[in-house]
């Protein structure tokens, strides 16, 4: 049971450099997010997919992009870092079905940090 | 504006001591409610998630009760034990299909001192 698995665990980024966040889940969820959890300061969602093709932004989505080809992956670009940009950032997913709860599922995180 | 707090923001106890964790939401008209644990350096592990219907949800030594009306909803934890210290996250949907109307409490970090 793999569930929602991100690489890499850590990366160090100098300003200006760019990086993809991979995310991938096995459990054919139908929606996955990408959230920065910054200390005190709670989760904050980046961007979120309904499915394959279709993304949308969250509440905090400037500096990324992200892409769904597939069902299984959903990868968070950061195109030129910025030290704001350091934090911890973690995908999730979820199936989300008229009926059906929704429950979140987490990758154990990815901490970026840029110097 | 949906708003959730938890508190008290660090608790310590000792172990064996039963606990109770508060999360309170502003708006009550909320889908559901999910409890969260996540260790050091780690993700987030769900725990229980209460729909709006339902009055509680247990797990084990784990029970999590829900009052709309009041905005309120609390984890208790049974005999506690120091494998039990993580920072406790409470999280509420709003709406079935409201895909990013979920909203984090910044959440309880919890000590068990053997």
């Amino acid at each position: 049971n793999a569930g929602v698995t991100q690489t890499p665990k850590f990366r160090i980024l100098k300003i200006g450099q760019s990086m993809t966040l991979q995310c991938t889940q096995d459990m054919n969820h139908n929606y996955m997010y990408w959230y920065r959890q910054d200390p005190g300061m709670g989760l904050k969602l980046i961007y979120y997919s309904v499915g394959a093709g279709i993304t949308d932004k969250g509440e905090v989505p400037n500096g990324y992009n992200v892409s769904r080809s597939t069902t299984e992956d959903f990868p968070l670009r950061l195109e030129l870092a910025a030290p704001s940009q350091t934090s911890v950032y973690f995908c999730a997913s979820s199936y989300l079905r008229r009926g059906n709860t929704g429950e979140l599922f987490f990758g154990e995180g990815s901490r970026l940090t840029v110097l | 504006k949906q708003e959730v707090t938890q508190i008290p923001a660090a608790l310590s106890v000792p172990e064996g001591e039963n606990l109770v964790l508060n999360c309170s939401f502003t708006d009550s008209a909320i889908y559901n409610l999910q409890w969260f644990r996540q260790d050091p350096g780690k993700g987030l592990t769900s725990l229980l998630l209460i729909q709006s219907s339902q009055r509680e949800q247990t797990s084990g030594r784990l029970n999590a009760s829900l009052d709309k009306s009041s905005g309120r909803s609390t984890l208790y934890i049974a005999a506690s034990q120091p494998g039990d210290s993580a920072t406790y996250l409470c999280a509420v949907k709003i709406g079935e299909t409201s895909y990013d109307k979920v909203i984090f409490g910044p959440g309880t970090s919890l000590s068990v001192i053997p």
